[in-house]
């Protein structure tokens, strides 16, 4: 089983519509990010966070809010989708801090398209 | 703020060739990490190589090398014998370093890499 997951894994919804992008992780991993990739733009972070209670805007949180249910858990919500919020989704976990580097690992991916 | 660059949009090169992807970057720490991923078209985000900035040997794992020059920043991958499984959009990316690390990858904008058979 894959130790990262995301769901829906592909999703069409309308202008206005509220959704809510799921993401799971058997890792035992505190931090859990979510990123927007955009072609010809990379990866973008959206939000972040240390573990439940710390939560974090990345560069481009405007139109997003998340929340982190538990440690394993940690979704993503547009509350009125728009179009360009058309995008393919990723959820990513790493270990604590407190060493230097602290590899991340992505979950497969939710492509998003807002009609 | 860091960036990242990747100047090329795509790439293509014949099975079993070598071929460099060329990345930059901008930032104002001296010590930092630099990542190639790979997403191949299932979408998976595939760390290929991790460069730390400490350190002035490259990076190598297998047939995937990095030419890191720090002075330029300047951090390109060279992959050998390249196999038609290689064929990606390739991505560079930065994180910070010790104390100040938030664990947050700055991406480059991708390179589309197509192996010919």
């Amino acid at each position: 089983d894959a130790d990262v997951t995301q769901t829906p894994r592909n999703r069409i919804t309308k202008t206005g519509k509220r959704i809510m992008l799921e993401c799971s992780q058997t890792k035992g991993h505190d931090r859990m990010y979510w990123y927007r990739q955009d072609p010809g733009l990379g990866l973008r972070l959206i939000y972040y966070s240390f573990d439940v209670k710390d939560i974090n805007k990345g560069e481009i949180s405007d139109g997003y809010s998340v929340s982190r249910q538990a440690q394993a858990k940690f979704s993503l919500s547009l509350e009125s989708a728009i179009p360009n919020q058309t995008a393919l989704y990723f959820c990513a976990t790493s270990d604590t801090g407190g060493r230097a580097y602290n590899e991340q690992f992505f979950g497969p991916g939710t492509r998003l398209t807002v009609l | 703020a860091q960036t990242v660059t990747q100047s090329q949009p795509e790439m293509s090169v014949q099975e079993a060739e070598t071929v460099t992807l060329s990345c930059t970057y901008d930032t104002s720490e001296s010590n930092y990490y630099l990542f190639w991923y790979k997403q191949p078209p299932s979408r998976q985000m595939i760390l290929v190589i991790r460069q730390e900035a400490y350190k002035q040997q490259n990076a190598t794992e297998n047939r995937f090398s990095v030419n890191f020059q720090k002075a330029a920043k300047s951090f390109s991958l060279k992959i050998s014998d390249s196999q038609l499984g290689d064929t990606a959009m390739y991505f560079c990316a930065f994180m910070k370093h010790g104390s100040s690390n938030t664990g947050k990858l700055i991406f480059g904008q991708g390179t589309t890499l197509q192996v010919k058979p």
